[in-house]
């Protein structure tokens, strides 16, 4: 079964720092990778995702990740958080060689941001 | 409106009683899923359908039950709830059938279920 280790199960940054929340998967060959963000009492949604194309990929609000293989990582960055960035994310991979489709997660990293 | 919607929303229930959460897609995918996510834990699978005859259990099953009516509907029930129940639960689905199907999965709002 695939895993997903998120490091830091907390962050806090103060607005317009660099966010980096760290993800790592362990994997026999290169899953399909998400980041997820959760705004307080909503459902999960989706804020980027790998799917084998470019290893940079780029999300939204400003949201980036990169795929390194050889790390078996896929950290989330943002240049210059923002106040509404206050919220958990998580990562979760997708295990491309089977048929069932499921996505395992992260515990989560809860962000926040001080002004 | 939303594409993944459950219901209800907020529950509260006692010891012992049936429960069912709901849940209903207009995305018109075949896959859906019904995860809890507890504090520190994130998301733990619980079912799984891949289309109306075909029902898996995840890696938390004991103590729930399924029923997939409808190609937009996946019903979660606890048969009789207990407090360590007590937990966010959310649907979501995919679309496994896409041409160019990336396992992303599409989650409703959540259901907050507190057992006392």
């Amino acid at each position: 079964a695939q895993s997903v280790t998120q490091l830091g199960s907390h962050v806090s940054v103060s607005e317009g720092a660099l966010v980096l929340l760290r993800c790592n998967y362990s994997s026999s060959v290169p899953p399909y990778l998400f980041w997820y963000v959760q705004y307080p009492n909503q459902g999960l949604q989706l804020l980027l995702k790998y799917t084998s194309a470019a290893t940079l990929v780029k999300g939204i609000n400003g949201f980036e990740a990169e795929f390194k293989k050889s790390e078996t990582s896929f950290h989330l960055t943002k240049p210059s958080a923002h106040m509404s960035d206050a919220a958990e994310y998580f990562c979760a991979v997708s295990d491309r060689g089977s048929t069932l489709g499921r996505l395992y997660f992260g515990r989560g990293t809860q962000l926040t941001v001080w002004p | 409106d939303a594409d993944v919607t459950q219901t209800p929303r907020n529950r509260i229930t006692k010891t012992g009683k049936r429960i069912m959460l709901e849940c209903s897609q207009t995305k018109g995918h075949d896959r859906m899923y019904w995860y809890r996510q507890d504090p520190g834990l994130g998301l733990r699978l619980i079912y799984y359908s891949f289309d109306v005859k075909d029902i898996n259990k995840g890696e938390i099953s004991d103590g729930y039950s399924v029923s997939r009516q409808a190609q937009a509907k996946f019903s979660l029930s606890l048969e009789s709830a207990i407090p360590n129940q007590t937990a966010l639960y959310f649907c979501a689905t995919s679309d496994r059938l896409a041409v160019l199907s990336t396992d992303t999965q599409y989650f409703g709002p959540g259901t907050r279920l507190t057992v006392l």
